[in-house]
């Protein structure tokens, strides 16, 4: 079975800071690893997708994550905070029949 | 536009009171699916289709139906609500079940059983 653990429901950064949200999975076969994003009131929007190749995959609004298989892990990180930054963060997993995992989501804020 | 449109977007029901949650998207997109989020625990999925007449139950189906009937359309329904079926629910679709592909939300549908 796959799954997902987010490490931290809360994160707190200052504007201009580096984000660092964790995410580690387990699956039995390769995977394909999402991040999406929640803003208030609204569904979730993708951020970034792994799917096969590079290992740092480049998303929208200058986050990126890496793949690391050794450590079973896809951490997100941008390197400077924005306020608009400020919304929920979903890590997922998926694989056959489109069976996705969601991790429990990390509520990121971003302080002035 | 390409979207996922779910209604209603609020609802605030009474236990027992039969209700369906819509859910239609315009991509022609082979796979649908519906969430619940509650807090702390992420989006679970409730029941899938992979495609029109093709539906099969998710992690947390007890209490809910759905059908396929169309392509576009694919419609939560809640026979007999109870209480502990209060949460945010989110439909989405993907072209294919590659499972490479992207899932499109809908906003989500808020739903409170009293």
């Amino acid at each position: 079975a796959q799954s997902v653990t987010q490490l931290g429901s809360h994160v707190s950064v200052s504007e201009g800071a580096l984000v660092l949200l964790r995410c580690n999975y387990s699956s039995s076969v390769p995977p394909y690893l999402f991040w999406y994003v929640q803003y208030p009131n609204q569904g979730l929007q993708l951020l970034l997708k792994y799917t096969t190749g590079a290992t740092l995959v480049k998303g929208i609004n200058g986050f990126e994550a890496e793949f690391k298989k050794s450590e079973t892990s896809f951490h997100l990180t941008k390197p400077s905070a924005h306020m608009s930054d400020a919304a929920e963060y979903f890590c997922a997993v998926s694989g056959p029949f489109n069976k996705f995992y969601f991790g429990s989501g990390t509520k990121l804020n971003v302080k002035p | 536009e390409a979207q996922v449109t779910q209604n209603p977007r609020y609802l605030i029901t009474v236990t027992g009171k039969k209700l369906t949650v819509t859910c239609s998207q315009n991509m022609n997109h082979e796979y649908m699916s519906w969430y619940r989020q509650d807090p702390g625990l992420g989006l679970r999925q409730i029941y899938y289709s992979m495609n029109v007449e093709v539906t099969d139950k998710g992690d947390v189906p007890e209490g809910y139906k759905v059908s396929r009937k169309e392509k576009r359309n694919f419609p939560l329904i809640l026979e007999s609500p109870s209480p502990n079926q209060t949460s945010l629910y989110f439909c989405a679709s993907s072209l294919s079940t590659s499972g490479a592909n992207v899932l499109t939300f809908g906003a989500g549908s808020r739903l409170t059983v009293l």
